[in-house]
């Protein structure tokens, strides 16, 4: 693939509704992360997948936020029970390897309003 | 909490004139320092990813330089254009138990007018 793909590219839902953003990295790429952007705010890390290795979650802002890579490839962003401050472009970013060697390669991002 | 500040906010400039931004970041436990550059409705573009003292990077009319001892990363651009326009950001990869994970500042916007 050319580079990082995600879905929905926009996403409106209902306070208290649950939604899956997707991401498809770079193929062999083996570092992926979550970010978000509120409005008015700088990228917050969310999550940071790397290999096999257990990921690193530590930026999950409560439990209603979920992440999940299967087969080292498509990861999945799960946020249950949304809530309004949940509205945010959310952006997945992909890496050969983590940091050394070159920058993480960013994806267009999904928007997500939660009404 | 890692602290990764960027100065200033926002700046508007003219065409033709030269500016530059400020990144600072913890001194301690630094791996790397990347700059992306991120335009409306487009992915943020990796600019520079910088992991030395004392490195200094160009791409065109766009430089950087970093100081790892103080803390703090300069981006220049030279001759600004309006296709400039964008949000430069700088992220701090740490070292050590928090290795791969990327810490964003908030950006600086830059307005480059006709």
């Amino acid at each position: 693939g050319a580079g990082v793909s995600q879905s929905p590219s926009n996403k409106v839902t209902e306070k208290g509704k649950d939604v899956e953003l997707r991401c498809d990295p770079i193929s062999g790429h083996t570092a992926l992360y979550w970010y978000r952007q509120s409005l008015g705010q700088g990228l917050e890390f969310l999550i940071y997948f790397q290999g096999n290795s257990a990921p690193d979650k530590s930026g999950l802002p409560s439990d209603r936020f979920s992440a999940e890579r299967t087969g080292g490839s498509v990861s999945t962003l799960t946020i249950q029970r949304t809530q309004q401050e949940d509205s945010a472009v959310y952006l997945c970013a992909s890496s050969p390897q983590p940091l050394s060697g070159g920058a993480p390669f960013f994806g267009p991002g999904t928007r997500l309003t939660v009404l | 909490i890692l602290n990764v500040e960027q100065s200033p906010q926002s700046l508007h400039v003219q065409e033709g004139d030269s500016t530059n931004f400020t990144c600072s970041f913890p001194s301690s436990n630094f791996y790397a320092l990347h700059w992306y550059r991120w335009e409306t409705a487009k992915s943020p573009e990796a600019l520079f990813v910088m992991t030395l003292n004392g490195d200094e990077k160009k791409k065109g009319r766009i430089s950087a330089t970093l100081n790892t001892k103080e803390g703090y990363s300069y981006l220049y651009i030279k001759g600004s254009q309006p296709e400039d326009s964008a949000t430069y950001l700088c992220a701090f990869g740490a070292g050590g138990t928090s290795y791969g994970k990327l810490t964003f500042g908030q950006g600086t916007i830059l307005t480059v007018h006709p």
